[in-house]
């Protein structure tokens, strides 16, 4: 059973629109929450995170939602940009997961942004 | 970029052999993950080490066997590999355990089992 889902296996958006990006997780005992971004035939690299005490984070063009309530987060980004086509993978953190916090990740979405 | 290396990044190998893939880092952190990557799976933690000679079992470790014998290299290995393990393979490291953008990921190893 995956505690961290990624609905939309891909997703394709106008070069200059936004892109919205969803995760849903079942675990309440998630405390940390990432977006890791993803290549072709490259390893994932960090993007942005949020703590759970947080409802939003922003760094430049991204920004990251957490309605805790819901249990849901979202990825915007404005304006996407050709380069943002890659697989994006939502990761969620367990406040205790013994000597080394380890990641729940979801199954990724496959963003392609059309020039 | 972070000082990670995975060898080999492509393998093709027989049901039944035994396959060992190396992670060698320079960065002397502590924390070594292996973890794999399969369509519609996202990324599976598969066993992860906080230190030498210090391992542990992660989301899907049967059929998996995991060294440290030194800082730098963690060592994945297959001991009769199967068509199931056919997947990416993915090091990655982190200095911190309870910090989750501090993980670095290394490029990927690609195993396929015939």
């Amino acid at each position: 059973d995956q505690q961290v889902k990624q609905n939309s296996p891909s997703l394709s958006v106008q070069e200059g629109r936004i892109s919205i990006l969803n995760c849903d997780y079942t675990n309440s005992m998630f405390d940390y929450f990432l977006w890791y971004k993803k290549y072709p035939a490259e390893g994932p690299t960090f993007l942005i995170s949020i703590s759970s005490i947080k409802d939003k984070n922003e760094d430049g063009r991204f920004t990251v939602f957490l309605n805790k309530s819901a249990k849901h987060l979202s990825l915007h980004i404005v304006p996407s940009q050709p380069g943002d086509s890659a697989v994006y993978f939502c990761a969620a953190r367990l406040i205790s997961s013994g000597s080394a916090r380890q990641l729940t990740f979801g199954s990724g979405t496959q963003l392609t942004v059309l020039p | 970029d972070a000082g990670i290396t995975q060898s080999p990044r492509h393998k093709v190998t027989e049901t039944g052999t035994p396959v060992t893939l190396r992670c060698h880092q320079t960065e002397n952190h502590r924390y070594m993950y292996w973890y794999r990557q399969d369509p519609g799976h996202g990324l599976r933690l598969i066993h992860y080490s906080y230190g030498v000679k210090d391992t542990d079992k992660g989301e899907v470790s049967d059929g998996y066997s995991v060294s440290r014998s030194k800082t730098e290299d963690f060592l994945l290995t297959l001991e009769s590999a199967t068509s199931s393990q056919t997947s990416v393979y993915f090091c990655a490291i982190s200095d911190k355990a309870a910090s989750g953008n501090t993980i670095y990921f290394g490029e990927g190893s690609w195993l396929t089992v015939v």
